[in-house]
């Protein structure tokens, strides 16, 4: 069974300008969230998606935003870059199954570097 | 979600049981404990998880203390391989909620 893929692997932008980036779940799961990672702040929830809907958010600025799509890929987009956005974007997905009986499953990330 | 608190790094010896320590004081009766590994470059790996008894897998062991305060990930044999940082994660089991706080972790070196 494929893992979960992330699209572009590397990414080079720079500031002001805005970038999408792309998960591609597991198949059958239905939930996908992403994650920030940098140095500095560790691992950060952005926000998680299950059918089509934002079911959870964590604490970033408006310039992140994503969607879901019918077949549970998933996009985040992010505007008016700045330099701290620099980071490894993580993208997991999940088969939700009964309380606690489940495990996110995490792709191998989009590095992003904002110059 | 609980709070965790976690040694920041560790060595062991390969071959040897490598065992985590993670303190959660704060969980309450519906949170579990989750732990995940990260290797260098890579996506978090899902190990383990349990919310009163202990669990094994193909990977670990997870002991949770009786008061549930604190628990142990356990890896029989380490290898080189086991390199990495394990993060200790205490979330709810609610299936509508999948977000997972990640503090710093525990540097894990395995060492020849």
């Amino acid at each position: 069974k494929a893992g979960v893929t992330q699209t572009p692997r590397y990414l080079i932008k720079t500031r002001g300008q805005q970038v999408t980036l792309s998960c591609s779940p597991i198949s059958g799961h239905r939930s996908v969230s992403w994650y920030q990672q940098t140095p500095g702040q560790g691992l950060q929830f952005l926000f998680e998606y299950f059918s089509e809907t934002q079911r959870n958010k964590g604490n970033f600025p408006g310039r992140f935003s994503g969607r879901q799509f019918s077949n549970s890929r998933s996009e985040m987009n992010v505007s008016t870059l700045e330099l701290g956005d620099s980071a490894l974007y993580l993208c997991a997905s999940s088969l939700p199954g009964l309380a606690g009986k489940d495990e996110q499953f995490f792709g191998p990330g989009t590095r992003l570097t904002v110059l | 979600d609980a709070k965790t608190t976690q040694p920041p790094s560790m060595d062991c010896a390969e071959g040897r049981a490598a065992n985590l320590p993670c303190n959660h004081s704060t969980i309450s009766g519906n949170e579990y404990v989750y732990w995940y590994r990260q290797i260098h470059s890579q996506g978090p790996q899902y190990i383990i998880h349990g919310l009163k008894n202990n669990e094994t897998n193909e990977m670990a062991s997870l002991i949770i203390t009786e008061d549930r305060k604190s628990s142990t990930l356990i890896l029989p044999h380490a290898t080189l391989r086991d390199t990495a940082v394990y993060y200790c994660i205490v979330r709810v089991g609610d299936s509508n909620d999948y977000k997972l706080s990640f503090g710093a972790g525990t540097t894990v070196t395995v060492r020849a």
